[in-house]
């Protein structure tokens, strides 16, 4: 099956520092990733959908300079938090969706997420 | 804009019994319908999906959810739920243009011996 993973599980950092967040699909090629958040008890709430060797499209509301997202190739996109305050502290949940000619077409794969506290 | 409603926040069911849980869909068009299930600190996991066809659609974990057109609803089925079944389940909307997911707030289903 498809499966996506992320790197670090979880990560604690000072105020006004950046972390970097990995997203990798391991068995198929992401032609799009998508990056969420998710608030304790709440729903996932999408930032942004990046499509391979193209900028990302980031979501109202979400800054882009904040939250750089970088997908470099097939199988990887990043997301970093830059300048991090205790606000951004939360869970950061990244899927990936697999080109049309692939038979994972138009459903997204979730990784385990990465808890991030900014402190 | 579509949008996902998940009217219970929270059901608790013994285990050996039956489990529905409810979604309600708005979409203008054909929807794309998920259930996705999340344990404590985990990702998403992909239970089922329907995207056309038969109206019963059977997932992983002895799952199956029903496409009811006329009263806008995916609502999820379990005959019998077991103790690991305790978790946080999403039902989500895709639009297939723009690729976009859309969340309901989830239901967290609770599981008594």
């Amino acid at each position: 099956g498809a499966v996506v993973s992320q790197h670090p599980s979880r990560v604690i950092c000072k105020s006004g520092t950046s972390v970097k967040i990995e997203c990798r699909s391991l068995d198929f090629q992401a032609t799009t990733m998508f990056w969420y958040r998710q608030f304790p008890k709440q729903s996932l709430m999408l930032m942004a959908t990046s499509n391979e060797g193209s900028k990302a499209t980031y979501e109202q509301g979400v800054e882009k300079d904040k939250f750089l997202i970088n997908h470099a190739s097939l199988t990887l996109s990043t997301l970093t938090v830059t300048s991090a305050h205790p606000e951004d502290s939360s869970f950061y949940i990244c899927s990936a969706r697999a080109g049309i000619t692939h038979r994972f077409q138009e459903t997204q794969y979730f990784g385990p997420g990465t808890r991030l506290l900014v402190l | 804009a579509q949008s996902v409603t998940q009217p219970d926040i929270h059901i608790t069911v013994s285990e050996g019994a039956s489990l529905e849980l409810r979604c309600n869909y708005s979409y203008g068009a054909t929807p794309y319908l998920f259930w996705y299930v999340q344990s404590p600190g985990q990702g998403l996991q992909l239970l089922l999906k329907y995207f056309s066809g038969d109206t019963l659609v059977q997932g992983i974990k002895g799952f199956e959810a029903e496409f009811k057109r006329s009263q806008s609803s995916f609502n999820l089925r379990k005959p019998s739920v077991h103790w690991s079944d305790a978790a946080e389940y999403f039902c989500a909307v895709g639009d297939f243009g723009n690729e976009k997911l859309t969340f309901g707030t989830g239901t967290r289903l609770t599981i008594i011996p």
